[in-house]
C-alpha cells in the first residue's frame, strides 16, 4: 500500500515534554499538509508545505509547534513543551500537482498529554 | 478569517431516509471539497466541485455548488448503513488552505 503513512500512532506524554511525529506522504505529492482534529471538529489547518518549501503556516500554531519537509519527501511536526490543551489527533495529508486536487490523509498520530 | 459552518452537526435517520447536510462559507471559495469519516478512521475525499452552480452525483450521493460559490451541500437518498459517518466540506478560497467545516454527523438507524 503507498497511502500516507503517520508514525506513531498513539503518543502519551506528559506536559511539558516534547514530542516529535513523522509524515510519510503518497511519493509522488508534491504537497503536504498537517491537520489537528479534536473530539466532534473539524480537522483545522496547521501548515502546508510544496516541496520542501513550507509555504502556509496557520496563525494558530503558537512557537512551540514547528514543522519540517528537508528533502520534499517525508515530514515532522515537532511541539515542545506540551500542554493539556494539545490533546489531539494529529492528521498529515498529501495531494498532488497542479490545481487543487483530493487530499490524501494518514490514519493520524494521537497525542494524549496527562 | 475565513469559516465553514455545517448544518446540522448531528442527524439521525431511518435506514431508506434521505439525509441533506449544508454547508456554508463566510467568503466566496474557488472551490469546495466534500470528506467523510468513518468513526475511527481519517477523513476520506468523496469530490470536488469548482463551478459555480455545479452538480455532481455519485451513485445515491447528490452534491451541488452554490451560484454564488458560498454554499454547498450533499444530499443521500434512501440511506444505507453503510453512509454512517461525519460528513466534512472543505472549502478553498485563496492560497492552497483548506478550511474544513464542523461536520455532520449521520446515525443510521436499520
Amino acid at each position: 500500500d503507498t497511502g500516507v503513512s503517520q508514525d506513531p500512532r498513539h503518543k502519551i506524554t506528559k506536559r511539558g515534554q516534547n514530542v516529535t511525529f513523522r509524515c510519510d506522504p503518497i511519493s509522488e505529492h508534491n504537497r503536504l499538509y498537517w491537520y489537528r482534529q479534536t473530539l466532534g471538529q473539524g480537522p483545522e489547518f496547521l501548515t502546508y508545505f510544496q516541496n520542501e518549501a513550507q509555504l502556509e503556516k496557520s496563525r494558530l500554531l503558537s512557537d512551540r509547534f514547528s514543522a519540517e519537509r528537508p528533502k520534499g519527501s517525508f515530514s515532522t511536526l515537532e511541539i515542545q513543551r506540551t500542554e493539556q490543551g494539545d490533546s489531539a489527533m494529529y492528521l498529515c495529508a498529501s495531494s498532488g500537482t497542479g490545481g487543487p486536487s483530493p487530499l490524501h490523509f494518514g490514519n493520524g498520530t494521537r497525542l494524549t498529554v496527562t | 478569517g475565513q469559516q465553514v459552518m455545517q448544518i446540522p452537526q448531528y442527524q439521525h435517520v431511518q435506514e431508506g431516509e434521505d439525509f441533506t447536510t449544508y454547508c456554508n462559507s463566510s467568503t466566496t471559495l474557488s472551490n469546495i471539497q466534500w470528506y467523510k469519516q468513518r468513526p475511527g478512521g481519517h477523513p476520506v475525499f468523496l469530490i470536488q466541485l469548482v463551478k459555480s452552480g455545479e452538480v455532481k452525483k455519485q451513485k445515491r450521493l447528490t452534491f451541488q455548488f452554490g451560484e454564488a460559490k458560498k454554499n454547498s451541500s450533499l444530499h443521500i437518498t434512501a440511506t444505507q448503513t453503510t453512509d454512517v459517518g461525519t460528513y466534512f466540506c472543505a472549502g478553498l478560497a485563496t492560497g492552497n488552505q483548506f478550511y474544513f467545516g464542523t461536520g455532520t454527523s449521520l446515525t443510521v438507524i436499520p
